[in-house]
């Protein structure tokens, strides 16, 4: 069965550095999004990517925040000067129309020191 | 502003038992409601999505339904087992949103015991 993958699924890194959290969506679809989970807390949305483009953004994704889709495979979340509340479950998830269900990947944790 | 809020908000029942979790959202305008079923430290795993039209569907032993006027939705597990222990999550989108920027409740952990 199709599914979404990340890696790494647990990436450290010290408070300051940048780190690029990297996803391979499900081939078939076309849009696809970034979440955030705070341990202990609720997924909240981070972006969705669209035709190459961000559709849309939450107040979150800040200029702290840029996605890519390099190939014609991955989609990637970039986050530059971390910071230590930048430490969370990050989700990749796809979806094949604009509003089917999402399908999630396994997430990376980033553990910011 | 859209919200969603879930009851309970912990839940304890024995193997074998039935439960059911709450829902209730002020999403508006109202496109599809989704339970997902999350495992702890891993990714939300779709469990059913409605549409408006739509007051209940069935996915095994999970049965969702939805009142599109009261704007509440309910998760019934039957006969559970002890790996239906997770958080279940219910995430409601709004209309001329995507699915992504949907709106997620802060889920009910089910814990299943022996």
């Amino acid at each position: 069965e199709p599914e979404v993958t990340q890696t790494p699924s647990h990436q450290v890194t010290q408070m300051g550095q940048e780190v690029i959290l990297r996803c391979v969506p499900i081939s078939n679809h076309l849009y696809f999004y970034w979440y955030r989970q705070i341990l202990g807390q609720k997924v909240e949305f981070l972006v969705s990517f669209y035709n190459n483009e961000i559709s849309e953004k939450s107040e979150i994704f800040d200029d702290q925040f840029s996605v890519e889709r390099p190939d014609g495979s991955n989609f990637t979340l970039k986050i530059r000067s971390t910071k230590l509340e930048d430490s969370a479950m990050y989700f990749c998830a796809s979806s094949s129309h604009k509003n089917t269900e999402a399908f999630f990947g396994q997430g990376t944790r980033l553990t910011v020191v | 502003k859209n919200q969603v809020e879930q009851s309970p908000q912990s839940l304890i029942i024995l193997e074998g038992k039935n439960c059911t979790l709450q829902c209730n959202y002020t999403v508006s305008p109202f496109s599809n409601l989704r339970w997902y079923k999350q495992d702890t430290g891993r990714g939300p795993v779709s469990l059913t999505i409605m549409t408006f039209s739509e007051n209940t569907k069935s996915n095994g032993r999970y049965t969702a339904t939805l009142d599109a006027d009261t704007k509440q939705s309910s998760l019934h597990i039957t006969a559970s087992q002890l790996s239906d222990s997770a958080s279940y999550i219910c995430v409601v989108s709004a209309l001329h949103t995507n699915a992504g920027k949907s709106t997620f409740g802060d889920g009910t952990t089910l814990t299943v015991k022996p």
